[in-house]
């Protein structure tokens, strides 16, 4: 069955500071999702990644894929305050389920 | 942008009772799913719904969870007699082709 695992449960990071998160899967998976959820509201998705190796960035935030490790990283570079919120990864095997992980509770310091 | 909605925002039941949540897919999508979080916690799949018919279910999604399609643009979760645990936010999302989902702003259940 596929397990999702997040890394560090919570993070607290000074401004301008570089920060990974990890997100580790226990089977085969086609995909790995990232998401950004503000307290209160709805899930934000932010990467899709289809394929080893994949990186996709935007703005501040990079992810990438190694589906060998089966292991995908959320990388966070010179943080802004505007980047507290959590982050969910998810996994999927085929069209009919995502399964997330724990996520990551972040939040940046002035 | 379209967008997938749900109503009610916020809905407060007696234990026992039964709820039916609602969402309104993105138009030309083809699979929908319900998901929960309980407070503070992880977001758990409940349940995927694609052809009119559910694909998979987890183990939270017992005979107490329904779900449906009853006039080709709601799709509904029913809760068939509601206990304190269900509460929780619970989300639609929907996808085109299994790909990237889109969530709707969620329904906050409390059981009292």
């Amino acid at each position: 069955e596929l397990k999702v695992e997040q890394n560090p449960l919570f993070l607290s990071m000074q401004e301008g500071k570089n920060y990974t998160i990890y997100c580790n899967y226990s089977t085969t998976s086609d995909r790995l999702y990232w998401y950004r959820q503000d307290p209160g509201k709805s899930l934000e998705s932010l990467f899709v990644l289809l394929s080893n190796g994949a990186v996709k960035q935007e703005g501040r935030l990079m992810a990438s894929l190694d589906t060998k490790a089966r292991l995908s990283t959320l990388h966070i570079t010179a943080a802004v305050h505007d980047l507290s919120a959590t982050y969910f990864c998810a996994a999927s095997s085929g069209t009919y389920k995502y399964i997330f992980g724990t996520g990551t509770r972040l939040k940046v310091l002035a | 942008e379209p967008e997938v909605t749900q109503t009610p925002s916020h809905q407060v039941t007696q234990m026992g009772q039964e709820v039916i949540l609602r969402c309104v897919p993105i138009s030309n999508h083809l699979y929908f799913y319900w998901y929960r979080q309980i407070l503070g916690q992880k977001v758990e799949f409940l349940v995927s719904f694609y052809n009119n018919e559910i694909s998979e279910k987890s183990e939270i999604f017992d005979d107490q969870f329904s779900v449906e399609r009853p006039d080709g643009s709601n799709f509904t979760l029913k809760i068939r007699s509601t206990k304190l645990e269900d509460s929780a936010m619970y989300f639609c999302a929907t996808t085109r082709g299994g790909y990237e989902q889109y969530f709707g702003p969620g329904t906050r259940l409390t059981v009292t």
